[in-house]
């Protein structure tokens, strides 16, 4: 069975840090989609990247970047310069073809605050 | 924003009591999923819908039901309402069925008392 793990359950940091929220997953499929979603506190999960398991490059969006290392089943979320507006819940997510249909399995979550 | 909209957006209901949720996908989205997260959890998957048909369903019984509508919008019924089905409910489209990009509605909360 799927399963995505975030240990860290709340980070702060100040304005202008980088910082690197944690994802390890675990899945018996060769083939899966790993991504990343935001929640603000409106409620709604913004999706901010897919990566499937055959492309370990690391991907960077302006102040984002994703570390994806299948050794260690590591899909970790790097932002840069971090702003106030960062401050969010960040979900990590597996998708493999395990079920019926290309559900997503969610980490717990972790609640970024950056403080002024 | 992501075009997709949910409601009502708050309700409260008593145990035993059944409620509809509602969702307008976005425009050319042709999948809708349902996603219940608990408080302080991950959303967890309750079931998909292609062309208005079920398309695969997550661990929860089966008085979880919904449709799908010609249009794509598509319901979330509960039936015989327990005190845990008290979350937010997430509505999701995709422009195609399993790409995994989601684009999430800002949820209906359900509180159960």
């Amino acid at each position: 069975a799927q399963k995505v793990t975030q240990a860290q359950t709340e980070i702060s940091v100040v304005e202008k840090e980088d910082v690197t929220l944690d994802c390890v997953y675990e899945t018996r499929d060769t083939t899966y989609y790993l991504f990343w979603y935001k929640q603000p506190p409106s409620g709604e999960l913004v999706f901010l990247i897919r990566r499937n398991s055959f492309d370990e490059q690391n991907e960077i969006s302006g102040r984002y970047s994703w570390n994806f290392q299948k050794s260690t089943s590591s899909f970790n979320f790097t932002i840069t310069a971090s702003q106030v507006v960062d401050s969010a819940v960040y979900f990590c997510a597996l998708s493999d073809n395990s079920g019926s249909a290309r559900q997503l399995t969610f980490g717990s979550g972790t609640q970024l605050t950056v403080l002024p | 924003e992501t075009g997709v909209t949910q409601s009502p957006t708050h309700l409260i209901k008593t145990r035993g009591q059944q409620v509809t949720l509602r969702c307008s996908s976005q425009s050319g989205h042709n999948t809708v999923s349902w996603y219940q997260q608990a408080l302080g959890q991950g959303p967890q998957f309750i079931f998909q819908y292609y062309r208005e048909e079920e398309n695969g369903r997550g661990n929860f019984p089966p008085r979880f039901s919904g449709l799908q509508f010609p249009n794509y919008s598509s319901e979330l019924n509960v039936n015989a309402l327990e005190l845990d089905d008290s979350a937010l409910y997430l509505c999701a489209s995709e422009r195609e069925v399993n790409t995994g990009e989601l684009f999430f509605g800002e949820g209906s909360r359900l509180t159960v008392l």
